[in-house]
């Protein structure tokens, strides 16, 4: 069974603080990793892909991998009310079936 | 707004009806997914269409019956449902079926009464 795990939290932040979302999978040969943010009554919205060991950067957002360890994170800088969501991590597990492995999600408070 | 448009948002029906959730994407994606999603829990994949021609069908049973007329299309046909299959629909569309991202439509929210 391929097994996407996230802490479902709530997870609070103060306004302006760092938020860093956990992620870990359980199978090894997975090759692709996205963060989607869900707002409740929302759909998911795509805010970070990875595939390669390291971290990306976009704007306010950092996404960090690593594959020997089998954790993706998710690290929200200058934290915001607005980003106040739901965070899933999402994984394409081995077989290019392209069948996304879902978590459970972590839902982010912002506090200002 | 999304790339992926989805139609109705919101849809009533009784477990009697025939109806049907529409999805339509313009970006060239080859392709679709439909998703089930209860509240508070993750999206749960129903069928994914690679090139026009279902790939995966995730054991969902026949009151829903998926279709994709051309590469810019995907229904959703239902019929008979049950009342926990009340929930929110979403479609998706990668530019191919192996590691690219998914990107979602608003749904449509569907309550069985």
């Amino acid at each position: 069974q391929k097994e996407v795990e996230q802490n479902s939290g709530p997870l609070s932040v103060p306004e302006g603080a760092i938020a860093s979302l956990n992620c870990t999978y359980s199978d090894r040969g997975s090759q692709s990793f996205f963060w989607y943010r869900q707002y409740s009554g929302k759909s998911p919205e795509l805010i970070m892909s990875i595939y390669s060991n390291g971290d990306k950067e976009d704007g306010r957002f950092t996404a960090q991998l690593n594959k020997a360890s089998q954790y993706v994170s998710l690290l929200i800088r200058d934290s915001q009310p607005s980003d106040s969501a739901t965070y899933l991590c999402a994984v394409n597990p081995s077989g290019n079936t392209g069948k996304l492995i879902f978590g459970q999600g972590t839902t982010l408070q912002v506090k200002p | 707004d999304t790339e992926v448009t989805q139609t109705p948002k919101h849809l009533v029906m009784g477990m009697t009806n025939k109806k049907s959730l529409k999805c339509e994407q313009h970006m060239g994606h080859r392709a679709m997914y439909w998703y089930k999603q209860k509240a508070k829990k993750p999206p749960e994949l129903m069928f994914v269409y690679s090139y026009e021609k279902l790939s995966i069908n995730e054991s969902v049973p026949s009151r829903f019956s998926p279709e994709c007329p051309n590469s810019s299309l995907l229904n959703l046909h239902l019929h008979a449902l049950q009342p926990e299959d009340s929930a929110l629909y979403l479609c998706a569309s990668s530019q191919d079926q192996v590691l690219r991202p998914q990107h979602f439509g608003d749904g449509t929210r569907l309550s069985i009464l």
